[in-house]
């Protein structure tokens, strides 16, 4: 594998369900994203991780709960969901942002979520 | 606040045309980062170029030529003699530099390009 993936690809749950989204990245980057990109919305940064650490939360409700075990992976679990957060939710890693440089970010094939 | 503007919706084109997709930008920064995506059908969005506000030079890529120019702040991507393959979301973003949040990426609303064969 190569690059960054993402699983599963689609992903369709219940209000009351819980279930969680994975991004693993292969390129060796410190600083991992999740993005949500609704219809007709522009994308939206949710999170940010930093060798492991929070370092944004852009005021995401709680039923949305990253976990960053190691630099690799991330996983977004998803708990009593509504239906207006059916989207396409994007995953992305940077090498490491220090302050003053923007290091570019390369995305994972998305899960596409649709919340019944 | 950073913001990002992409004026054109839809574009449609018959299969050799140019075209000319418009990135407007704000921002109070004067280091800052410019960027274009493509979004296939697949989803996945796929990186084309970076630049950093201290450097205005255009840049070419085989059919893909960016003009930058910080007067108009304005950041637009041409690709020439379109294909049917270049049918695809495409996205503006910026990044501002230097203290605070370095790596959060500002998106534009995307223009949605359909090259017709």
């Amino acid at each position: 594998e190569t690059g960054v993936t993402q699983t599963p690809r689609h992903l369709v749950m219940g209000m009351t369900n819980k279930k969680s989204l994975k991004c693993e990245q292969h390129l060796g980057h410190n600083a991992m994203y999740w993005y949500k990109q609704s219809a007709k919305k522009p994308l939206e940064l949710m999170f940010v991780y930093n060798f492991k650490e929070q370092t944004e939360n852009n005021s995401v409700p709680s039923r949305f709960s990253p976990e960053c075990p190691n630099s690799s992976h991330l996983f977004l679990h998803l708990h009593t969901l509504q239906p207006e957060d059916s989207a396409l939710y994007l995953c992305a890693s940077s090498q490491d942002g220090l302050a003053g440089v923007s290091d570019t970010q390369y995305f994972g094939p998305g899960t596409r979520l649709t919340v019944l | 606040a950073q913001k990002v503007t992409q004026a054109q919706t839809e574009i449609s084109v018959v299969e050799k045309e140019d075209v000319t997709l418009d990135c407007v930008y704000e921002t109070r920064d004067t280091t800052y980062y410019l960027f274009w995506y493509k979004q296939p059908p697949s989803g996945e969005l796929v990186f084309l170029i970076r630049r950093n506000s201290f450097d205005e030079q255009n840049e070419i890529s085989g059919r893909y030529s960016w003009n930058f120019q910080k007067s108009t702040s304005s950041f637009n991507f041409t690709i020439t003699a379109s294909q049917v393959v270049d049918s695809a979301v495409y996205f503006c973003a910026l990044s501002e530099g230097g203290s605070g949040s370095a790596r959060q990426l500002t998106f534009g609303s995307g223009t949605q390009l359909t090259v017709l064969p």
